[in-house]
């Protein structure tokens, strides 16, 4: 079965930094287009980052220079790194993976997300 | 910066038929797919159409995707309304190598 696990959320002060972990089963995420969403209390979906297969990475402006997506193929885990987080980061984080053949047909299967807060 | 932009909200009754927009900001709708995300409260989104009026697999087929390259703007239809079908609509598309995703619909069904 095709799944996706999220892990690492939780309380981090201003300033501080969290990693986050996606857990994948079913397929190689090391052959996949891979993004991380994040959705704000009672706001909509927002992209944070992608990363293709080949290993170019993208994010958006508001996470840019503080984030870093990565991955460990031998874990099959993709990772978000989230340094001097802000108020505004606090969000439940999704990793999803995309339709192949990637950044083309959006994201086929999400994980339940996990939950960052950001507050002192 | 490309923008998506969809009505904050739409109801309708069961059985009815509903249309939820979205509206490029500029450039041409058509030139990435369009796709669109159900998200049931408490839950994390799934995708009821992709590509070309794409449906994954168990989506039922009252729901289709259609673009209108004259207003600029994508539609997700759902005819044969239920109310398991209450639930917050996202539109998505790309800005090149950015993902974008639209302010989302809530959708009510009474």
């Amino acid at each position: 079965e095709v799944q996706l696990v999220e892990s690492g959320g939780g309380l981090v002060q201003p300033g501080g930094s969290l990693r986050l972990s996606c857990a994948a089963s079913g397929f190689n995420v090391s052959s996949k287009y891979m993004t991380w969403v994040r959705q704000a209390p009672g706001k909509g979906l927002e992209w944070v980052s992608i990363l293709y297969s080949g290993g170019i990475t993208y994010y958006a402006d508001s996470v840019k220079g503080r984030f870093t997506i990565s991955r460990d193929n031998s874990k099959n885990t993709l990772y978000l790194q989230m340094n001097n987080l802000r108020a505004g980061d606090t969000a439940i984080y999704y990793c999803a993976r995309d339709y192949p053949p990637g950044g083309v047909y959006g994201m086929d299967v999400w994980g339940q997300g996990t939950t960052v807060t950001v507050s002192s | 910066n490309f923008k998506l932009t969809q009505p904050h909200s739409v109801s309708e009754s069961p059985g009815k038929t509903v249309t939820i927009s979205c509206t490029g900001s500029s450039g041409n709708i058509d030139s990435s797919y369009v796709q669109w995300y159900q998200q049931r409260p408490g839950s994390a989104p799934t995708t009821v159409i992709y590509g070309e009026n794409q449906r994954p697999s168990g989506v039922p087929d009252r729901f289709s995707g259609s673009i209108d390259i004259s207003s600029n703007s994508a539609s997700l239809t759902i005819s044969g309304l239920k109310t398991e079908d209450e639930a917050d609509y996202y539109c998505q598309s790309y800005d090149g190598t950015t993902v974008v995703f639209g302010g989302g619909t809530k959708l009510t069904v009474l």
